[in-house]
């Protein structure tokens, strides 16, 4: 599975949109983007995936760029509730194996 | 109504015991997994079963046994319970390896 990076930390003022950027320059073609994030002491939490589109659910959107080597997870509209550490993890079509790296731990402010 | 539920959520033990922890999901799905969360805070696959079958298995003691009744258990058996062990584990499930939904975790302690 390709690497990811992530810086380790990023700050947010709330109502602000949360950019947090993720680099994957060795990923395959057919490898997947996934985001998770887990909040303090609670079990990890889906956000979203793609694979080369850009994506977009009710929780945040995924943007990919077109050389696929890096790709941002915006949350439009951060709350306080937002503070977590958010995963980014390239994943095979072939595996359901999540690797998690160390993440980016988003504090989001008032 | 709990998706992925674990039990206990905390357990403090003294090391060589043999002690269990249950998992179960109530959303249909056919694979589950066990993750370990260590102090710092890296996070890391042990198991997965598929529909009862044992799919990934990494490189973890052998102290260590899932057993899976049905697919929508997944309990995780340790024995011999060492230091090293205390940990937060995590149950997950997901419909054909698809997006993982993860248990809120039981935190093992072993003194």
């Amino acid at each position: 599975d390709a690497k990811t990076t992530q810086p380790p930390s990023m700050d947010c003022a709330e109502g602000r949109a949360a950019n947090l950027p993720c680099n994957h320059s060795t990923i395959s073609g057919n490898e997947y983007v996934y985001w998770y994030r887990q909040i303090h002491s609670q079990g990890p939490q889906y956000i979203i995936h793609g694979l080369k589109n850009n994506e977009t659910n009710e929780m945040a959107s995924l943007i990919i760029t077109e050389d696929r080597k890096s790709s941002t997870l915006i949350l439009p509209h951060a709350t306080l509730r937002d503070t977590a550490v958010y995963y980014c993890i390239v994943r095979g079509p072939n595996t359901d194996k999540l690797i998690f790296g160390t993440g980016t731990r988003l504090q989001v402010f008032p | 109504d709990t998706a992925v539920s674990q039990t206990p959520k905390y357990l403090v033990t003294q090391m060589g015991n043999d002690k269990s922890i249950k998992c179960e999901q109530n959303l249909g799905h056919d694979t589950m997994y066990w993750y370990k969360q260590d102090s710092k805070k890296f996070l890391k696959i042990m198991f997965s079963y598929n529909n009862k079958e044992l799919i990934i298995n990494e490189t973890v003691p052998n102290r260590f046994s899932p057993k899976s009744p049905d697919k929508a258990h997944l309990n995780l058996h340790i024995n011999s319970l060492e230091l090293g062990d205390s940990a937060v584990y995590f149950c997950a499930s997901s419909y054909s390896g698809n997006e993982q939904y993860f248990g809120p975790g039981t935190r093992l302690t072993v003194t």
